[in-house]
C-alpha cells in the first residue's frame, strides 16, 4: 500500500497569513494526488484534483503542486472560513490512501 | 444538483450486521464509479472499497481492514449505492461516506460527498 504522509499534522495561523500544507507518498505517484478540505462535523469537499487543478467554485486562494512523491497544498491568503482540516490522498492505486489530516487552527 | 444521502447506520453489537444505503441523484448514476469511505471518530479518512460501472466491468475492490465481511452493490434502476456489513467489529465504528470516484486522464478523485451516516459497534 501506499503510505501518505502530510506535515504538520496541525498549525496555527492568522486570517491573512500564506500557509503550506506539505504531503509525501511512500512511492511515486505522478501527479495523481488530490486535496480535501473538512469542516466540523461536515462530509470533505474536493479543493484540487490531479496535484494543481482547483475544483469548480474552489477559491483561487488556494493552490496545489508537486509531481512524483512531494506535493504542496497553499493557501495564499488565510480566510476565516478556511480553518479546517486538510486531507491528502492518492488515486494512483485502487487502493485510494489518505494522509493523517494536518488541522488549521486560528492563532 | 448532485445529491448523495446515505441511511441506514445505528448502533449494532459485535458480529453484527448492518446494510448502508446511499441514494443518488443529480447524475447518471449508472455510469458513475461509486466509493466507501469511513472516519473513525476524531480519526483520518479511511478508504473502504470502490464498485465501477457495469460498463466498465463492474470490477468491486476492498480495503482490506473489511475484506471477506463487507460487500458493495448498486442497483442502477434505483440509483442507489450499498454497503452491505457482516461481522461488525468495534474498530469498525465509523461515519460512513458515499462519494462519487470521477476516473479521467488526469486520475481519479472524490468530487461528490454523502453528509455521512453514523455506524456505532458496541455491546
Amino acid at each position: 500500500d501506499i503510505q501518505m504522509t502530510q506535515s504538520p499534522s496541525s498549525l496555527s495561523a492568522s486570517v491573512g497569513d500564506r500557509v503550506t500544507i506539505t504531503c509525501r507518498a511512500s512511492q511515486s505517484i505522478s501527479n495523481y494526488l488530490n486535496w480535501y478540505q473538512q469542516k466540523l462535523g461536515k462530509a470533505p469537499e474536493l479543493l484540487i484534483y490531479a496535484a494543481s487543478n482547483l475544483q469548480g467554485g474552489v477559491p483561487s486562494r488556494f493552490s496545489g503542486s508537486g509531481s512524483g512523491t512531494d506535493f504542496t497544498l497553499t493557501i495564499s491568503s488565510l480566510q476565516p472560513e478556511d480553518f479546517a482540516t486538510y486531507y491528502c490522498q492518492q488515486s494512483y492505486t485502487t487502493l485510494r490512501t489518505f494522509g493523517q489530516g494536518t488541522k488549521l487552527e486560528i492563532k | 444538483e448532485v445529491q448523495l444521502v446515505e441511511s441506514g447506520g445505528g448502533l449494532v453489537k459485535p458480529g453484527g450486521s448492518l446494510r448502508l444505503s446511499c441514494a443518488a441523484s443529480g447524475f447518471t448514476f449508472s455510469n458513475a464509479w461509486l466509493t466507501w469511505v469511513r472516519q473513525a471518530p476524531g480519526k483520518g479518512l479511511e478508504w473502504v472499497g470502490r464498485i465501477k460501472s457495469k460498463t466498465d466491468g463492474g470490477t468491486i475492490d476492498y480495503a482490506a481492514p473489511v475484506n471477506g465481511r463487507f460487500t458493495i452493490s448498486r442497483d442502477d434502476s434505483k440509483n442507489t449505492l450499498y454497503l452491505q456489513m457482516k461481522s461488525l467489529k468495534t474498530e469498525d465504528t465509523a461515519v460512513y461516506y458515499c462519494t462519487t470516484d470521477r476516473v479521467g486522464g488526469v486520475g481519479a478523485y472524490f468530487d461528490w460527498w454523502g453528509q455521512g451516516t453514523l455506524v456505532t459497534v458496541s455491546s
